[in-house]
């Protein structure tokens, strides 16, 4: 079956600091990747996300790369600001197109940023 | 233009119980999934509804059931409540010709004593 692995938190940043999160998935054929972002309180974000090979998603400063032969889509932002914190996580839908879409996320990464 | 609106807020009910949990989706939205956050974890897909119909199913118990209405709005209802029911749920509305970009409410957080 499907499923996501991403890295275990929480990670602890300063303030302008460089930020990379791992993920990496398990799916047959060609999944859409995404990262999602739940602020305290509040329901999931999309930030980014990519639907074929060697694309990059990017957004509000975050990027990733859908990395097939790694099976990879790993989170990177240069510098990370305290309103960046947040639980982040990494996604998969197993289609892209039209169709019916089953998200399955890891399990998420709680990063907290302070000044 | 409202995003995605969840109902309530928060509940609190007891084993053996049912809920109901209501979900309105962002304007222009057919298509409602839901999703199960326990607390720590990812969110985990229960089912999604589009045209009134269950399109697709989780692994989850027959415990759990929905509805869709005609003005796309959906329900979420689960019978015999176990504490392992406690969780954050989540609705998430898209259109069906993009349902890989999802929308998701703030949630309803369901504990069950």
């Amino acid at each position: 079956g499907n499923s996501v692995t991403q890295m275990e938190g929480p990670v602890t940043l300063s303030e302008e600091a460089f930020l990379t999160i791992n993920c990496t998935y398990t799916a047959t054929g060609y999944p859409s990747l995404f990262w999602y972002v739940q602020y305290p309180g509040e329901g999931l974000q999309l930030l980014l996300k990519a639907t074929k090979a060697d694309d990059k998603g990017s957004n509000k400063g975050f990027e990733a790369t859908y990395r097939k032969e790694t099976t990879s889509f790993h989170l990177e932002k240069g510098s990370v600001q305290v309103s960046d914190s947040a639980v982040y996580f990494c996604a998969l839908s197993p289609y892209s197109g039209a169709g019916s879409y089953q998200l399955t996320f890891g399990k998420g990464t709680k990063l907290s940023v302070i000044p | 233009d409202a995003g995605v609106t969840q109902s309530p807020t928060h509940l609190i009910k007891t084993r053996g119980q049912q809920v109901t949990l209501r979900c309105s989706p962002k304007s222009g939205h057919d298509t409602v999934s839901w999703y199960q956050q326990a607390l720590g974890q990812g969110p985990q897909f229960i089912f999604q509804y589009y045209e009134e119909e269950e399109r697709q199913r989780g692994n989850f118990p027959d415990r759990f059931s929905g509805h869709q209405f005609p003005n796309y709005s959906s329900e979420l209802n689960v019978n015999a409540l176990l504490l392992g029911d406690s969780a954050l749920y989540l609705c998430a509305s898209s259109f069906l010709s993009m349902a890989d970009e999802q929308f998701f409410g703030p949630g309803t957080r369901l504990t069950v004593l």
